[in-house]
């Protein structure tokens, strides 16, 4: 399985600002995605990431407030724009493994944002 | 609408008490159905694959079943370090997994 690592781990911001988290893979990979995860509530599907298009966003999420940028195979960022505190959550980047897609996602560790 | 949903919400038990989470789906065309642990502040970690009603799949105490409708993963004889949060997610043609709320598992000695 890929590592995935994912910075920053945590942090606090104020109201209206961004916020960029990137993730990292020691691995080639196709397929990569971002979750959100809200207390006490499923993993939530932001976007896929495409490598060198724009994301794929999910029902509900929209381009200028999560723009998100896949420049190569190993490596994406998620931007929270504007931020509110109903964005206060952690987001996870996961990605498939090598080869096609069977389905099985691997994750980070997550970023923990505040958003005060 | 789609739905995975997972019961219970929290389970607690005695170490050696053996027990069964279920996660029950709606989805159509089913392409495989997922289970993650996940540990506090961290993110959700592999744990098993099922493709099939029938399959069975089995990794030290858990083992994890699958139906036409549901999916269970039993707790053959829990420790505290299996103490966690379990996830379950399908996968349908054309999608990205869809995860339930999960059922977190308290452990005690």
């Amino acid at each position: 399985s890929a590592v995935i690592s994912q910075k920053p781990s945590r942090d606090i911001c104020q109201r209206g600002t961004s916020l960029t988290i990137q993730c990292q893979v020691d691995s080639q990979v196709t397929m990569m995605f971002w979750y959100r995860q809200q207390p006490g509530q499923s993993l939530t599907l932001i976007a896929t990431a495409n490598q060198g298009s724009e994301a794929t966003y999910e029902s509900g999420f929209v381009i200028d407030k999560f723009p998100i940028s896949r420049p190569n195979l190993t490596f994406s960022t998620l931007t929270v724009s504007n931020m509110s505190p109903e964005d206060s959550s952690i987001y996870l980047c996961s990605v498939g493994g090598q080869g096609a897609w069977t389905g099985e996602l691997f994750f980070g560790e997550g970023s923990r944002l505040t958003v005060l | 609408e789609d739905q995975v949903t997972q019961s219970p919400e929290a389970l607690r038990l005695q170490e050696g008490e053996s027990s069964s989470l279920n996660c029950s789906y709606t989805v159509s065309g089913l392409r495989g159905l997922f289970w993650y642990r996940q540990d506090p502040g961290k993110g959700p970690e592999f744990l098993f694959t099922l493709y099939s009603a029938g399959e069975e799949k089995e990794k030290e105490r858990l083992k994890a079943t699958l139906t036409k409708k549901e999916s269970f993963l039993h707790i053959t004889a829990p420790k505290p370090e299996d103490s966690a949060t379990y996830l379950c997610a399908v996968h349908q043609a054309g999608t990205a997994l869809i995860f339930g709320k999960g059922t977190t598992l308290s452990v005690s000695s």
